[in-house]
């Protein structure tokens, strides 16, 4: 079974500045994805970004890029240049082949607070 | 436009009155699941499905019941509802079990 930890329940930053976000997993699995859903007020369930385990190189989109350190099993979020509309739950999640009961499992989240 | 459709997206109801929410997913995916979130607790998945007529337990499946008689539709279904089953429910497919895409979610209140 997946077990994935988000260690820190609440962030709040000032705008513009840079923010990481924890998470570490724990799998037996050797082929896995890893990903970060923001969920903002509206409880929509987004994707931000998504990491193949095979690939040693940390995905990026625009602002958001992770730190994937595959033997700590440590999968940060960075988030650059901050911006109110980042403010949000985020949830870290892992994924094995097959889908099913081990198919996504989600950390516990961090409530991410952008200040003004 | 590719999506996930839940409804109703809010309900109110009173325990033991038999309930469905359905979903639909227009992108032709095999893999379909439910996930109930509570606060503190994360999202956990309460039934998945691999494809028309094959559906297992995830983590929290007691109290619920589903079935995925067509490709694009996976209702989930509370033969009688308790106040625990309060929660915020997702549904979710995927085409490849990994990268899942999400319903807006359904606010259910049981009284």
């Amino acid at each position: 079974a997946q077990t994935v930890t988000q260690s820190q329940p609440e962030m709040s930053v000032q705008e513009a500045e840079t923010v990481t976000l924890s998470c570490t997993y724990d799998t037996s699995e050797s082929n896995y994805y890893l990903f970060w859903y923001k969920q903002p007020p509206s409880r929509q369930m987004i994707l931000v970004i998504r990491q193949e385990a095979y690939k040693q190189q940390n995905a990026t989109e625009n602002r958001f890029s992770v730190n994937f350190q595959k033997a700590a099993k440590s999968f940060s979020l960075k988030i650059s240049d901050s911006q109110l509309g980042d403010t949000a739950m985020y949830f870290c999640a892992s994924a094995q082949p097959g889908g099913g009961a081990d198919g996504l499992t989600f950390g516990k989240g961090t409530h991410l607070i952008i200040q003004p | 436009e590719a999506q996930v459709t839940q409804n109703p997206r809010y309900l109110i109801t009173v325990t033991g009155k038999k309930l469905t929410v359905t979903c639909s997913q227009n992108m032709n995916h095999e893999y379909m699941s439910w996930y109930r979130q509570d606060p503190g607790l994360g999202l956990r998945q309460i039934y998945y499905s691999m494809n028309v007529e094959v559906t297992d337990k995830g983590d929290v499946p007691e109290g619920y019941k589903v079935s995925r008689k067509e490709k694009r539709n996976f209702p989930l279904i509370l033969e009688s509802p308790s106040p625990n089953q309060t929660s915020l429910y997702f549904c979710a497919s995927s085409r490849t079990g990994f990268e899942q895409y999400f319903g807006p979610g359904t606010r259910l209140t049981v009284t």
